[in-house]
């Protein structure tokens, strides 16, 4: 079947602009997470959705950062004003619970690129 | 604050080496441990986890890795590497009370000399 989708692939943007990044998760999961992969730094985990329950925003950087998921399918990622720091691979990944032993299926990534 | 470290960043081997990729973590509660691949050019995906039970684990393609409790160690084994396991692998800890949340390790790039 289907697995994670997230678009753009890649998004080059000038600093101080707003971007959007999408993810569409596998059919039928309950929960969805967003990572960024970038060098220097690792997979840091960003935030987590789980059914209607309040997102776990704790790793989201800066305020700056924000994320909804609509219908509890689709997930948008928004950064504002960006940074040169924010470059980085932007990774949506879901699993079917969302319980702690759950595997997450990643999607391709988002690659992101702050002039 | 937990965390994982993973102490080799780039393994070079020539094909049917042994592979032991190490990672330990910081957390004194319930953990669940995974290994993560990422192939060039294509998805992360999961080699193998361990939850509870027999603490040695085994994934896809050959691979295994050990819980040791009391060393916070989750090592990842292969007995004899194939050029095709040329990629980048992460270990990653969740811990039991928060919900599916992963940390990463920084990774470990494979590199297997034909």
């Amino acid at each position: 079947g289907a697995g994670v989708s997230q678009s753009p692939s890649n998004k080059v943007t000038e600093k101080g602009k707003d971007v959007e990044l999408r993810c569409d998760p596998i059919s039928g999961h309950t929960a969805l997470y967003w990572y960024r992969q970038s060098l220097g730094q690792g997979l840091e985990f960003l935030i987590y959705f789980q059914g209607n329950s309040a997102p776990d925003k704790s790793g989201l950087p800066s305020d700056r950062f924000s994320a909804e998921r609509t219908g509890g399918s689709v997930s948008t990622l928004t950064i504002q004003r960006t940074q040169q720091e924010d470059s980085a691979v932007y990774l949506c990944a879901s699993s079917s619970l969302g319980r702690s032993t759950d595997t997450q299926y990643f999607g391709p990534g988002t690659r992101l690129t702050v002039l | 604050a937990q965390s994982v470290s993973q102490h080799n960043h780039h393994v070079i081997l020539s094909e049917a080496a042994s592979l032991e990729l190490g990672c330990n973590y910081s957390y004194g509660g319930t953990v669940n441990l995974f290994w993560y691949v990422q192939y060039p050019g294509q998805h992360l995906q999961l080699l193998l986890k361990y939850f509870s039970g027999d603490p040695l684990v085994k994934g896809i393609k050959g691979f295994e890795a050990e819980f040791i409790k009391s060393k916070f160690s989750f090592n990842l084994r292969k007995p004899s590497v194939q050029w095709s396991d040329t990629a980048e692998y992460f270990c990653a800890v969740n811990a039991g009370n928060q919900g599916g949340k992963l940390i990463f390790g920084q990774g470990t790039e494979l590199s297997v000399k034909p």
